[in-house]
């Protein structure tokens, strides 16, 4: 089976404009979940999809927000770009319950 | 407030040395703990998941135990080799289903 897949994988944006992250999950997940990862405050879970309706968020502004499509693929959305948004985003899918998440690579986000 | 906390935050060994990582939590209630394994500039890759009822579990080289009274858990690391460099990162997950994830640990093993 294919793993998850990320796109893109690096992307280069100004402050103030807004980024749509794209993510795959492996065939048959149809959980999917999205990380940020910074040097200093490490993963966090910014938001959970299963079958298309969000199930649980994490502590991040509204202008994080996310959906995901009825083949379980998932787009995660920034407006209004701050610097402190640069991060590597992460998405991770798993069939749900109590099982492993498999991890996509990540977009490298950079905001100037 | 909900915490993972990891130690140490970096460790240097040799190739073939055995190592344990240490995660403290403070999430209650508690409902399982994770290790993950992350390669520089890939995604975590799980290495164990444990439940309250759970002491020990192994994945090959990598032993991972609970202590669920004292809110601790390790991981052990046998016979270490080089690609085994990499952060080690504790998640906890408490009621809310919500992963709270440890800032992990960084190890590298040189020949």
């Amino acid at each position: 089976k294919a793993g998850v897949t990320q796109t893109p994988r690096y992307l280069i944006k100004t402050r103030g404009q807004q980024v749509t992250l794209s993510c795959s999950p492996i065939s048959g997940h149809r959980s999917v979940s999205w990380y940020q990862q910074t040097p200093g405050q490490g993963l966090q879970f910014l938001f959970e999809y299963f079958s298309e309706t969000q199930r649980n968020k994490g502590n991040f502004p509204g202008r994080f927000s996310g959906r995901q499509f009825s083949n379980s693929r998932s787009e995660m959305n920034v407006s209004t770009l701050e610097l402190g948004d640069s991060a590597l985003y992460l998405c991770a899918s798993s069939e749900g319950g109590l099982v492993a998440l498999h991890f996509g690579n990540g977009t490298r986000l950079t905001v100037t | 407030k909900n915490q993972v906390e990891q130690s140490p935050q970096s460790l240097i060994i040799l190739e073939g040395k055995n190592c344990t990582l240490q995660c403290n939590y403070t999430v209650s209630p508690f409902s399982n703990l994770r290790w993950y394994k992350q390669d520089t500039g890939r995604g975590p890759v799980s290495l164990t998941i444990m439940t309250f009822s759970e002491n020990t579990k192994s994945n090959g080289r990598y032993t991972a135990t609970l202590d669920a009274d004292t809110k601790q858990s390790s991981l052990h690391i046998t016979a270490s080799q080089l690609s085994d460099s990499a952060s080690y990162i504790c998640v906890v997950m408490g009621n809310t289903d919500k992963l709270i994830f440890g800032t992990g640990t960084r190890l590298q093993v040189f020949p």
